[in-house]
């Protein structure tokens, strides 16, 4: 089946700091989404980004279908952007209707 | 709020226990999943309904019986579980052919003893 992988599996900024987090996966999708799920287990919708790119507000996701990984970039962090970020993909082939989700990156934001 | 409820947000259970998840969706989508989150261990897909089908099994022992009455609502029922089922246990649902975004809902927080 396909493989998301997502790096760094953990990130620690201080406030104000940018960062880019990374998602690759090994063959083609659908559909890729950017979650954030928060302290309290609830996931957050951030992106629905099967390629290209958007923004909204202090993120923007960017998806290179062709070359299988998606980027998430974070500006001006903030504590509350803490927790955890979680890249999913729906296969084309093999995995039609269902999200395969990545490990997650664990990220930290410190005042 | 995403459109997808959860209840009970926390459940405490014995291993000799029965007891029901319930999930509902207001967002008019047709396929809805259990998904299983252990400590340290990415989100595991355990079931998918679709316009109220069993289409997906991921190989869940049968401790964990899930019921879809209709495409708003999902249960999941437990029994006679084990201390390692203690997670968090999503629900989520969503428009399928193709091309449509996934809403979770708050999850429920089992523990098993």
């Amino acid at each position: 089946g396909i493989q998301v992988e997502q790096s760094p599996p953990d990130l620690i900024l201080q406030e104000g700091a940018n960062s880019t987090l990374r998602c690759n996966f090994s063959d083609s999708v659908n559909n890729l989404q950017w979650f954030h799920q928060n302290p309290w287990g609830q996931l957050i919708n951030l992106f629905y980004i099967p390629s290209g790119t958007k923004q909204n507000g202090r993120l923007s996701a960017t998806t290179v279908a062709t070359e299988r990984y998606s980027l998430l970039y974070i500006s001006s962090s903030q504590t509350t952007d803490s927790g955890v970020y979680f890249c999913a993909v729906e296969p084309i082939s093999g995995g039609y209707n269902k999200l395969i989700f990545g490990a997650g990156t664990r990220l930290a934001v410190h005042p | 709020e995403t459109g997808v409820t959860q209840t009970p947000r926390h459940l405490v259970m014995g291993m000799t226990n029965k007891k029901s998840l319930k999930c509902e969706q207001h967002l008019g989508h047709n396929a809805m999943y259990w998904y299983k989150q252990s400590a340290k261990k990415p989100l595991e897909l355990m079931f998918v309904y679709n316009f109220k089908e069993q289409t997906e099994n991921n190989s869940v022992p049968s401790r964990f019986s899930p019921e879809c009455p209709n495409s708003s609502h999902l249960f999941l029922h437990l029994h006679t579980l084990q201390p390692e089922d203690s997670a968090l246990y999503l629900c989520a649902s969503r428009r399928t052919s193709g091309g449509y975004e996934q809403y979770f809902g708050p999850g429920t927080r089992l523990t098993v003893t």
